[in-house]
């Protein structure tokens, strides 16, 4: 079946403006997470969703970050007034169970530069 | 950041030839997983350990855990041009149970045909 997907692939934000990305998990999944990843780094967690329910926003790094799952399907990072400090590549996973302690299948990541 | 450690960061190797990667970590955990990233590429799930797991196989790959010394390892046994990459290992800490991945570093594999 298919895979997590992401869009876009690559975007390019002039500073201060305001970007959306777009995660599509896996069908019937129900955790969501998504992860920033900086050049030559391991990624970091930003935040996590059962369901619709966002459960850990713990790693978002400022409140310029929001991310919502309405309908517990589909999910939205939004990223207002960006800064260069915000170029990087969001990851998003999915699993299908709730919690931990199950494989967390990733898409292709969004490659955000900030100019 | 909570990052665990990876080493070596950089790992070159002829073709056929085994590559070892050694991941320690600072919590508790669930369970442990290794992951590969190609160039510009998303992560690929590689294996799965659980903590009260002490070695797992799959294919080429094998993984040990010494929940004792926060460590694993992954080995990779004959080695392949494809294998070319970036690992990471990813811990799920037992506190919380919201399933978050704490990533290490990575270490970069360069497989010379």
């Amino acid at each position: 079946g298919a895979g997590v997907s992401q869009s876009p692939r690559y975007k390019v934000a002039k500073r201060g403006q305001d970007v959306a990305l777009r995660c599509d998990p896996i069908s019937g999944h129900v955790s969501l997470f998504w992860y920033q990843q900086a050049l030559g780094q391991g990624p970091e967690f930003l935040t996590y969703f059962q369901n619709e329910a966002q459960l850990d926003k713990s790693g978002l790094p400022s409140d310029r970050f929001f991310a919502e799952r309405p309908e517990g399907s589909v999910s939205t990072l939004k990223i207002q007034r960006t800064q260069q400090e915000d170029s990087a590549v969001y990851l998003c996973a999915s699993s299908v169970e709730r919690g931990g302690s199950s494989t967390q299948y990733f898409g292709p990541g969004t490659r955000l530069t900030v100019l | 950041s909570q990052q665990g450690e990876e080493d070596p960061q950089a790992l070159s190797i002829q073709e056929g030839e085994n590559a070892t990667m050694n991941c320690s970590y600072k919590t508790s955990i669930n369970n442990l997983q290794w992951y590969r990233q190609n160039s510009g590429r998303g992560l690929v799930h590689l294996i799965l350990i659980r903590s009260n797991e002490r070695e797992k196989h799959s294919g080429r790959l094998r993984v040990t855990l010494d929940t004792s010394k926060k460590s694993s390892s992954l080995l990779i046994t004959a080695s392949r041009a494809a294998d070319t990459a970036s690992y990471f290992c990813a811990t799920d800490a037992i506190s919380g149970n919201t399933g978050k991945l704490i990533f290490g570093q990575g270490t970069t594999l360069q497989v010379k045909p």
